[in-house]
C-alpha cells in the first residue's frame, strides 16, 4: 500500500516568513495529492491539491509542487501571518487518501 | 450545501463496551470514508463504501470493527467490544464521485474516549 512520509513534524517561524513542508510517497500509482489544515479540536480542511498531470499550483499565499519522478510533494507558504498556525497533513492517493502524520506550523508575531 | 454531519460528537465509554457512530454524507456524494485519527497523527483508512458497497475494508480490524451504508446514504461504524487504543476521533469522508480525486469532505468527527 502507499506511505506517506511528512517533514518536519514542527515548524516555527515569525510573521512575514515563508513556511515550507515536505512530503514523499511511495506507490508511483498515486495521482491526487491534497493538503489539509487542521486547527485544534476541528475537522481537516482542504487548503489547495494538486493531480500528477500538474507540477505546480498557486492559490494566493499557499502554493504546492509535485516532483513525480522523486515522488515527493511541497506545500508553501508565503508571508505568514499568526492565522496559518495549525497542523498540515499532506496525503497521496487515487481511490482512498494515505495521510502523513502532520507538521505543526507555529507562526510567531 | 449541508455537510458532512456527524453524531455524537464525543463518547467516553469503559473498556470491552461496544459504541456506534453514525455519520450521513453530502447529498449525492456516492463515496463514503471513515477514518481513525488518534491524537498526534494523521487520519488512517478504516473503510471506503460506494454507493452501499465496501471498496477497501482492508485496515479494518474485523474482529471488533463493524460498518455498514444501508441503502447507500447514511453509515454507522461500531465497536464491539473496545479497547483503550481505540481512544482517536474516527472521522467521516464523502465525496463526489469514485476515487479520492474528488476531493474529500470531513465531517466534525466523533472524539471517543476509552477508560
Amino acid at each position: 500500500g502507499e506511505n506517506v512520509e511528512q517533514h518536519p513534524s514542527t515548524l516555527s517561524v515569525q510573521e512575514g516568513d515563508s513556511a515550507v513542508i515536505k512530503c514523499t510517497y511511495s506507490d508511483s500509482a498515486s495521482n491526487y495529492f491534497p493538503w489539509y489544515k487542521q486547527e485544534l479540536g476541528k475537522r481537516p480542511q482542504l487548503i489547495i491539491d494538486i493531480r500528477s498531470n500538474v507540477g505546480e499550483k498557486k492559490d494566493q499565499r499557499i502554493a504546492v509542487t509535485l516532483n513525480k519522478t522523486a515522488k515527493h510533494f511541497s506545500l508553501h507558504i508565503t508571508e505568514t501571518q499568526p492565522e496559518d498556525s495549525a497542523v498540515y497533513f499532506c496525503a497521496a492517493g487515487y481511490s482512498t487518501l494515505t495521510f502523513g502524520k502532520g507538521t505543526m506550523l507555529l507562526v510567531s508575531p | 450545501e449541508a455537510g458532512v454531519a456527524q453524531s455524537p460528537r464525543y463518547k467516553i465509554i469503559e473498556k470491552r463496551q461496544s459504541v456506534a457512530f453514525w455519520c450521513n454524507p453530502i447529498s449525492g456524494h456516492a463515496t463514503l470514508y471513515w477514518y481513525q485519527q488518534i491524537l498526534g497523527q494523521g487520519p488512517k483508512l478504516l473503510i471506503q463504501f460506494q454507493n452501499n458497497g465496501v471498496v477497501d475494508d482492508s485496515q479494518l480490524p474485523k474482529d471488533r470493527f463493524s460498518a455498514e451504508r444501508l441503502k447507500g446514504v447514511d453509515s454507522t461504524l461500531k465497536i464491539q467490544p473496545a479497547k483503550l487504543e481505540d481512544s482517536a476521533v474516527y472521522l467521516c469522508a464523502s465525496t463526489r464521485g469514485q476515487g479520492s480525486s474528488y476531493g474529500y469532505t470531513f465531517g466534525s468527527g466523533t472524539r471517543l474516549t476509552v477508560v
